[in-house]
């Protein structure tokens, strides 16, 4: 089954304890990106990849770092986390040879940072 | 840069009935995709109907269409005969047509929520 998938899906910490979210997709998309939901803001870009090893800054990565070492994985780091980026986390792939470049979203993390 | 409105936080419906969500948006480009996306209440999300921009048919799937006014710039969804499983927040969102980099970037509204009473 083609899917996007986001480990762990909920995540409780404290105030400056570095976390990894991951996500993953079994799809060979070469387009991956993170978003962020907030309540009254709708979701905004964190950062996205174009491709292995190209990875560019979205509307809102300040606190946060990813990587792109494989073409599946596009994991979220935290190094220090911090209580304003308790958030509702997407990850989202596209095949970009496609048309519409639909993309397809994981399941979401919730994250709570106290 | 482009933005995307959606003025109507939460809308109610009875079940069997139809009901309209809007949305508007502004943007300097001619060629762009629109979509609306649901979210239920298991936070996934799910796209429910896109449209491209240089077509002037409006899209439709099943019991969801789109009223798209390009010169308004208006992407309103209509979903008839609502169901309970409707219900859920929904999101408009914007995409521009030229590939590559940050262009791939969806821009979303704030989401209206949906309920549908029975």
């Amino acid at each position: 089954e083609a899917q996007v998938t986001q480990n762990p899906r909920y995540l409780i910490t404290v105030t400056g304890k570095k976390l990894t979210v991951t996500c993953s997709q079994n799809m060979n998309h070469e387009y991956m990106s993170w978003y962020r939901q907030d309540p009254g803001l709708g979701l905004r870009q964190i950062y996205y990849s174009m491709n292995v090893e190209v990875t560019d800054k979205g509307d809102v990565p300040e606190g946060y770092k990813v990587s792109r070492k494989e073409k599946r994985n596009f994991p979220l780091i935290l190094e220090s986390p911090s209580p304003n980026q308790t958030s509702l986390y997407f990850c989202a792939s596209a095949y970009l040879a496609s048309s519409s470049n639909e993309q397809f979203f994981g399941p979401g993390t919730r994250l709570t940072v106290l | 840069a482009q933005t995307v409105t959606q003025s109507q936080p939460e809308m109610s419906v009875q079940e069997a009935e139809t009901v309209t969500l809007s949305c508007t948006y502004d943007t300097s480009e001619s060629d762009y995709y629109l979509f609306w996306y649901k979210q239920p209440p298991s936070r996934q999300m799910i796209l429910v109907i896109r449209q491209e921009a240089y077509k002037q048919q409006n899209a439709t799937e099943n019991r969801f269409s789109v009223n798209f006014q390009k010169a308004a710039k208006s992407f309103s969804l209509k979903i008839s005969d609502s169901q309970l499983g409707d219900a859920a927040m929904y999101f408009c969102a914007y995409r521009s047509m030229n590939y590559g980099g940050a262009t791939n970037k969806l821009i979303f509204g704030t989401g209206t929520l949906l309920a549908v009473q029975p």
